[in-house]
């Protein structure tokens, strides 16, 4: 079975600067995706960046990028620039040839 | 991309009831799901939703504690049946959308069930 951990449970990141949320998961497949989701207060789950395994070049979606480690199964997300409305849950989600696994979520604080 | 819209959007509930979620997309997709977030928590799959078929649940949930409709390609419905304070949690629809490498599961707004 696939998992995903996320091993910072809080992180805090002043405005206008960069904050990395890390990400490591097991898996024996050879061939899946992965996600980076956001959860607002509002609870509506908002897709951030996605990454194909294939792919050596990490995904990158405006202020958003991974760095995507195949050997290491690790997957981190960069947010440059923070901003207020950066402020979330953030989780991080794996998919081969089942539904989405979710690691347990980074809380995301900015301080104006 | 796909929208997806859920009913209600928040219940109270006595224990011992049962409350019928929908869920509707905005175009045709082949694979549903439903998943739980207790408070605080990460989401957890509960069952896919298969059209024309009897759902395929996980580990830890049974039918005739969440019953899955999936009459067609762009509607689902979760019944929380014989509810108790356990049960009071975030539910979420996702649905599947895109194609080939663009795939990717979208999410509706959840339903926040309070069961009293």
């Amino acid at each position: 079975a696939q998992t995903v951990t996320q091993s910072q449970p809080e992180m805090s990141v002043q405005e206008a600067e960069t904050v990395t949320l890390s990400c490591t998961y097991d898996t024996s497949e050879s061939d899946y995706y992965l996600f980076w989701y956001k959860q607002p207060p509002s609870r509506q789950m908002i897709l951030v960046i996605r990454q194909e395994a294939y792919k050596q070049q990490n995904a990158t979606e405006n202020r958003f990028s991974v760095n995507f480690q195949k050997a290491a199964k690790s997957f981190s997300l960069k947010i440059s620039d923070s901003q207020l409305g950066d402020a979330a849950m953030y989780f991080c989600a794996f998919s081969g040839n089942t539904p989405l696994v979710f690691g347990k979520g980074t809380r995301l604080s900015v301080i104006a | 991309s796909a929208v997806i819209s859920q009913k209600p959007s928040r219940d109270i509930c006595q224990r011992g009831t049962s409350l019928t979620i929908q869920c509707q997309v905005d175009s045709q997709v082949t694979m549903m799901f439903w998943y739980r977030q207790q408070p605080g928590q990460s989401l957890t799959l509960i069952a896919t939703a298969n059209q024309g078929s009897e759902a395929t649940y996980e580990s830890g949930f049974v039918i005739d504690k969440f019953p899955i409709s999936r009459p067609n390609l762009t509607f689902s419905t979760l019944t929380v049946s014989n509810m108790s304070p356990e049960d009071s949690s975030i539910y979420l629809c996702s649905a599947l959308a895109g194609q080939g490498a663009r795939e990717t599961q979208y999410f509706g707004p959840g339903t926040r069930l309070l069961v009293l």
